[in-house]
């Protein structure tokens, strides 16, 4: 079963507008943690930002914000002011505290494109 | 230097022979990751580990194999490549504590033929 899942393939945005990407998962553990990456044409995989499934406070970093709504287990990333370079694909992660071991797990993605 | 690197960046390799990618990470992190991305899937899970000698199946284990003696070394063995497993494959490593990001390679492209 997919557990998480990122139903836009695409979104275009234009420059200095504010996007959101939305991000869906399911876990009956209490504990995990979410978290958003981008992967720029060039391939490598860049931390954006974290949200703890018992942070009280949506999270933030600069221009990016995350709209945890726990209850709907929605973890959407905002990005404010979009610039050219925000143009990449945008991965939404979830960290499962499992009974031996921690793992990983990504949905399938969000390519964003901004246009001038 | 410190990080996490994979080895090799490009590799070609035939259709039925082995090919091993490596990983190797400096921070002593305890957990490793194996993934492939494909145009539409994402990253899939192939194998983790949470520490030496421990590891389990991700989303697509078939076919792959991987060990992790040491810490630092977790490598990822096709042990008879197919077509299929053509991919950009990504080696990921995290410390135990849970608010802390996954460290990812930069990468390696296979290309089975």
């Amino acid at each position: 079963a997919q557990k998480i899942t990122q139903t836009q393939p695409g979104m275009f945005v234009q420059e200095k507008e504010a996007v959101t990407l939305d991000c869906t998962y399911d876990t009956s553990d209490p504990s995990y943690g979410l978290f958003w990456y981008k992967q720029p044409s060039s391939g490598e995989m860049i931390f954006l930002i974290y949200q703890g499934s018992y942070d009280q406070q949506n999270a933030t970093e600069g221009r990016y914000s995350l709209n945890f709504q726990k209850a709907r287990k929605s973890a959407n990333l905002v990005i404010s002011a979009s610039q050219l370079g925000d143009s990449a694909m945008y991965f939404c992660a979830m960290r499962e505290a499992g009974a031996n071991t921690d793992k990983l797990i990504f949905g399938t993605g969000t390519r964003l494109q901004v246009f001038p | 230097d410190a990080g996490i690197t994979q080895s090799p960046r490009y590799k070609i390799t035939e259709t039925g022979r082995q090919v091993t990618l490596m990983c190797h990470q400096t921070w002593s992190h305890s957990y490793m990751f194996w993934y492939r991305q494909d145009l539409g899937h994402g990253l899939r899970l192939i194998y983790y580990s949470a520490a030496a000698d421990i590891t389990d199946k991700g989303e697509v284990p078939d076919g792959y194999v991987v060990s992790r003696s040491k810490t630092e070394n977790f490598p990822l063995t096709l042990e008879s490549a197919t077509r299929s497993q053509t991919s950009v494959y990504f080696c990921a490593s995290f410390p135990t504590a849970m608010n802390t990001e996954a460290f990812f390679g930069q990468g390696t492209r296979l290309t089975v033929v």
